[in-house]
């Protein structure tokens, strides 16, 4: 079975700061895809990002990347010049590559970027 | 084009009720899950479904039921309401073979 797991129930920062969240997964796939979520305020589920696990390059996303660390079986979430829409819950997920389409999701990291 | 509609948003039940959470999509997937989100425990699968006629268990699926009888809807029946089903409920449908999950905007059900 897979887990994944996210160490940082909750961060803050200021407005224009560069924030880190961190996610660590287990697995025996070799392929599959890893996600970011956000979900604000409004409750709505928001796809971030997303990486294939098959893909050496990292995503990136206007200010968002992450930096996929496969070996080590960590995903982490960068948010560049971080803005106030930014506040919200933040799901790291994953997914096999093939089979079913079950999202396994992570604990979840509460992220407000303060004016 | 509405893409995944839950119904409704905000839910009260007393113990025991029986209720419906309803979920339809307008995009023709074939995959639909249901998930429930609980402080602290992320998002967790309860049922999903590949196709008409065809659904499975998830992590979490004691004291649920679902059916799929149509492309469209895929309701969630909680027959005896108990209060640690209080929880936020989540639809989300998609393509097979394709990892792009579309979700409703969640159901806030509270048993008293």
């Amino acid at each position: 079975a897979q887990t994944v797991t996210q160490s940082q129930p909750e961060m803050s920062v200021q407005e224009a700061e560069t924030v880190t969240l961190s996610c660590t997964y287990d697995t025996s796939e070799s392929n599959y895809y890893l996600f970011w979520y956000k979900q604000p305020p409004s409750r709505q589920m928001i796809l971030v990002i997303r990486q294939e696990a098959y893909k050496q390059q990292n995503a990136t996303e206007n200010r968002f990347s992450v930096n996929f660390q496969k070996a080590a079986k960590s995903f982490s979430l960068k948010i560049s010049d971080s803005q106030l829409g930014d506040t919200a819950m933040y799901f790291c997920a994953f997914m096999k590559f093939q089979g079913a389409q079950k999202l396994v999701f992570g604990q979840g990291t509460r992220l407000t970027i303060n004016p | 084009n509405a893409g995944v509609t839950q119904t409704p948003k905000f839910q009260v039940l007393k113990t025991g009720q029986s209720m419906t959470l309803q979920c339809a999509q307008d995009m023709n997937h074939e995959y639909m899950s249901w998930y429930r989100q609980d402080p602290g425990m992320g998002l967790r699968l309860i049922h999903y479904s590949v196709g008409a006629g065809i659904t499975d268990q998830g992590e979490v699926p004691n004291g649920y039921n679902v059916s799929r009888s149509t492309t469209e809807d895929f309701p969630l029946r909680l027959l005896s309401a108990a209060p640690s089903q209080t929880s936020v409920y989540f639809c989300a449908s998609s393509y097979l073979g394709r990892p792009e999950a579309f979700f409703g905007q969640g159901t806030r059900l509270t048993v008293v």
